[in-house]
């Protein structure tokens, strides 16, 4: 089955600098792979997701980038700010399949 | 408003006693399923669900069982809690599979004794 590993577990940045974030899986049939974001005591949050047939994608502050050769995503938070701070989860999945997601990165944003 | 609902929210209990997880979604989704997190492991599936009547195991689904029988309604049951299920339990529903934006509850905390 698919496996998805994402690095660092923890990052900690200065308030305005650029945080990326890691993930790699292992299913070349994987086609999908979102992004989600969970604050303290709350549910996680998709924030963006990209599909396979798009290379990149944008949102604001927020990139995805996804390299199907070499099977890997990385999350791109740009202009960082204290409200940035939570723990993100990557996530794969093929068709109907269950997502799969990513142990996630504790991000500090220090102001 | 859209939400996911669960109860309780917190939950300590005693090994062997019988516990029910509610989970209700007023979004009309078909597709639900149950997560644990634990410190270090992520999120783990336990049971999804892709319609009424219709549900399967995901990647953690020993000593849980689930049931579908209204769409809106997808309770997590544990049968003979043992103290390895003490974590935090999340719901999740979306319009139509794993392919589409999972909402998630806001998560029930338990702890086995």
């Amino acid at each position: 089955g698919e496996n998805v590993e994402q690095h660092p577990s923890t990052l900690s940045v200065q308030e305005g600098d650029s945080a990326v974030i890691k993930c790699t899986y292992s299913d070349s049939a994987s086609n999908y792979f979102p992004w989600y974001k969970q604050e303290l005591g709350k549910g996680p949050q998709l924030i963006i997701d990209i599909r396979s047939n798009v290379g990149e994608k944008k949102d604001q502050r927020i990139a995805v980038t996804l390299n199907k050769t070499a099977k890997h995503f990385s999350l791109h938070i740009t202009e960082t700010q204290p409200e940035d701070s939570a723990v993100y989860f990557c996530a794969a999945s093929r068709g109907n399949t269950p997502l799969v997601f990513g142990k996630g990165t504790r991000l500090s944003v220090i102001a | 408003e859209a939400q996911v609902t669960q109860n309780p929210r917190y939950l300590i209990t005693v090994t062997g006693k019988k516990l029910t997880v509610t989970c209700s979604q007023n979004m009309n989704h078909e597709y639900m399923s149950w997560y644990r997190q634990d410190p270090g492991l992520g999120l783990r599936q336990i049971y999804y669900s892709m319609n009424v009547e219709v549900t399967d195991k995901g990647d953690v689904p020993e000593g849980y069982k689930v049931s579908r029988k209204e769409k809106r309604n997808f309770p997590l049951i544990l049968e003979s809690p043992s103290p390895n299920q003490t974590s935090l339990y999340f719901c999740a529903s979306s319009f139509s599979g794993a392919l589409r934006e999972q909402f998630f509850g806001p998560g029930t905390r338990l702890t086995v004794l």
